[in-house]
Order: structure tokens, then C-alpha cells, then sequence
């Protein structure tokens, strides 16, 4: 298991175009997040998935955004007619909660620059 | 809403040196506490992590200790080298609200340690 991966490494795109992000957990991992990054802060949370359900969508989501757990494997990230307040770092994250002390393991992210 | 404090938010110290990196949280009903480390334009690595019932936690040079009641957590690290460089963050998991699934960082500290 190579941890978590994430797709592409880095988004260039222009204001108005649709991207989309892929994120492979780690697969025994029932868990997935999506957390954004802007520079000189700390992520902040997207939204949750336990196995294909999307439990949780934060308020900070337009409804430009759409993620997807399709059989509770893979994750995408859409984002459709960018903003330049979309460039950020998009980390994904899963976990597996069979024991208390089992943690978060994020990937290396996406970074996306509207222009 | 919890919210998490790193201080300081910058720190330069010579090799060699021992060092305490400071972190505070306004709801003390965590789950559990997170260290982080992020190198520049790369995702997290996770460091330690927490549980609620706990109070420290020990990995090679590092160690962090959390007193949940009054909302703290430090890392320590001994003997600091260049390879510590980066950015550390804090993140607690969980809140009164019992939203035991998300994290929530602080803004970092960005650690140099000059040869």
C-alpha cells in the first residue's frame, strides 16, 4: 500500500472551466476527506465520506462543488466554472476507525491555479 | 465552533537546539490531537497523535503532550536538525457539537532550523 494518492499533483486552468480531481485512499480505509488549503493557513474541511455515503458537506462548498465516493472506493472533486477564490491546495485524507488512536493519512494534494 | 491557535506562527532556531512549539483549542471535548508536518507545496505527515485520554506521546525526538481541560497541546523537539524544517500543524478531531470526523488545524508554525 503506497498510502494515499492524489490526481494531478497540479491543476492550471482557466476562470470558467470545469476541473476535476481524483483521490485513491488507502484501501482498507472506509473513511475519505476533502480539506482545502489557501496559502498561509491551515486546511480547512470539505466534506466526508463513510464508504459511498457523503455524510457531511461543509458550508464553505458552493453549489459549484460536487464530490463523489462511487462503491465506496475512489474520490472526485468537481469544481465547475472556477473563481479565482478557487486556487488553493485540495488535500484528501482517509482513515479507518476501528481503533481510537487510528489517524488521518492524507495525500500529497492537488494544487489548482485559476487564472 | 472550535477553533485552534498555534503559536508562534514562525520560529528560527540553531542546530542542536531544543524547542517547544505551542498549540491551543477552544472546546476541550476532543476526540483526539494531531500533529502534522508539511513540507513546502507537499501534503501532511501525520507526526503523533492523542487520544483524549491521554496525556503524551513520545516518536524518536518528538514529543507532545495534551492537557484537554485547559484546551493545550506542545510539541517538543529535542536536538533539532535542518530536516526539521517545515510547517507543523495542530488539529483536534471533535468538538461538543460530537462531530468526531473532521479535523480542525490551526495556521502552523514554520519551523527553520539554520546549520
Amino acid at each position: 500500500d503506497t498510502g494515499v494518492s492524489q490526481n494531478p499533483r497540479h491543476k492550471i486552468t482557466k476562470r470558467g472551466q470545469n476541473v476535476t480531481f481524483r483521490c485513491d485512499p488507502i484501501s482498507e480505509h472506509n473513511r475519505l476527506y476533502w480539506y482545502r488549503q489557501t496559502l498561509g493557513q491551515g486546511p480547512e474541511f470539505l466534506t466526508y465520506f463513510q464508504n459511498e455515503a457523503q455524510l457531511e458537506k461543509s458550508r464553505l462548498l458552493s453549489d459549484r462543488f460536487s464530490a463523489e465516493r462511487p462503491k465506496g472506493s475512489f474520490s472526485t472533486l468537481e469544481i465547475q466554472r472556477t473563481e479565482q477564490g478557487d486556487s488553493a491546495m485540495y488535500l484528501c485524507a482517509s482513515s479507518f476507525r476501528r481503533f481510537r488512536n487510528d489517524g488521518y493519512t492524507f495525500g500529497s494534494g492537488t494544487r489548482l491555479t485559476v487564472v | 465552533k472550535q477553533e485552534v491557535t498555534q503559536i508562534p506562527a514562525a520560529l528560527s532556531v540553531p542546530e542542536g537546539e531544543n524547542l517547544v512549539l505551542n498549540c491551543s483549542f477552544t472546546d476541550s471535548a476532543i476526540y483526539n490531537l494531531q500533529w502534522f508536518r508539511q513540507d513546502p507545496g507537499k501534503g501532511l505527515t501525520s507526526l503523533l497523535l492523542i487520544q483524549s485520554s491521554q496525556r503524551e506521546q513520545t516518536s524518536g525526538r518528538l514529543n507532545a503532550s495534551l492537557d484537554k481541560s485547559s484546551g493545550r497541546s506542545t510539541l517538543y523537539i529535542a536536538a533539532s536538525q535542518p530536516g526539521d524544517s517545515a510547517t507543523y500543524l495542530c488539529a483536534v478531531e471533535g468538538d461538543s457539537g460530537g462531530s468526531n470526523y473532521k479535523l480542525t488545524f490551526g495556521k502552523g508554525t514554520l519551523l527553520t532550523v539554520n546549520p
